[in-house]
């Protein structure tokens, strides 16, 4: 059970908008920045957003990161087929003084 | 160009021990912190260990506290993760992965991985 909940599937079709959401806590999400990572099959994860909302070079403007309380979404615009992957968010938890993710959500482009 | 090359894993009975390693070029490692992260077969990524610049601070995830042990030697450019008392949960691939400085940000590159199968 992870500390972060996503949801485990989302899908879209090409050129879509679909956000992926990722819901923690006060001693979690709400005090400390959250972090996305992309990771297409068979191959490590990649940055694709840090402190709630920016954006590493090189990666693609159709992906935006947003924070509000307790909750942070990744939406991702003009949706394609090479964005088929599996997304994670993470941060920080003060309670338990370590680094968690969410528990993934699996993309898939229609 | 940065780059993160693990080694080290493989197949340990239940109880054994092993020790990763990382090997980075491409940065100065000594100013970087770096972290550990697993995945088992088929699962979500889990942060396991982290250490500072300075290997003044480390953490870990309640799952491996007691059992694993982080370290980096500056000389080598290198990262370890000194795992005890394997279990079966702990089979996944290991990654390792550095922060970035400025601005600071978990994880900006990552590893390929290791496998470490915990078996009998």
């Amino acid at each position: 059970q992870s500390v972060l909940t996503q949801p485990p599937s989302a899908s879209g079709t090409p050129g879509q908008r679909v956000t992926i959401s990722c819901s923690g806590s006060s001693s979690n999400i709400e005090s400390n920045y959250v972090y996305w990572f992309q990771q297409l099959p068979g191959t490590a994860p990649k940055l694709l957003i840090y402190r709630n909302n920016q954006r590493p070079s090189g990666v693609p403007d159709r992906f935006s990161g947003s924070k509000s309380g307790t909750s942070a979404s990744l939406a991702i615009s003009g949706l394609r087929s090479e964005d088929e992957a599996d997304y994670y968010c993470a941060t920080w938890d003060d309670s338990l003084s370590g680094r968690v993710f969410g528990g993934g959500t699996k993309l898939t482009v229609l | 160009e940065v780059q993160l090359v693990e080694s080290g894993g493989a197949l340990v009975q239940p109880g054994g021990s092993l020790r990763l390693s990382c090997a980075a070029s491409g940065f100065t490692f000594s100013s970087y912190s770096m972290n550990w992260v697993r995945q088992a077969p088929g699962k979500g990524l889990e942060w396991v260990s982290y250490i500072s610049s300075s290997s003044s601070s480390m953490y870990y995830a309640d799952s491996v506290k007691g059992r694993f042990t982080i370290s980096r030697d500056k000389a080598k450019n290198s990262l370890y993760l000194q795992m005890n008392s394997l279990r079966a949960e702990d089979t996944a691939v290991y990654y390792c992965a550095r922060d970035s400085l400025a601005p600071s940000a978990f994880f900006d590159y990552w590893g390929q991985g290791t496998l470490v199968t915990v078996s009998s």
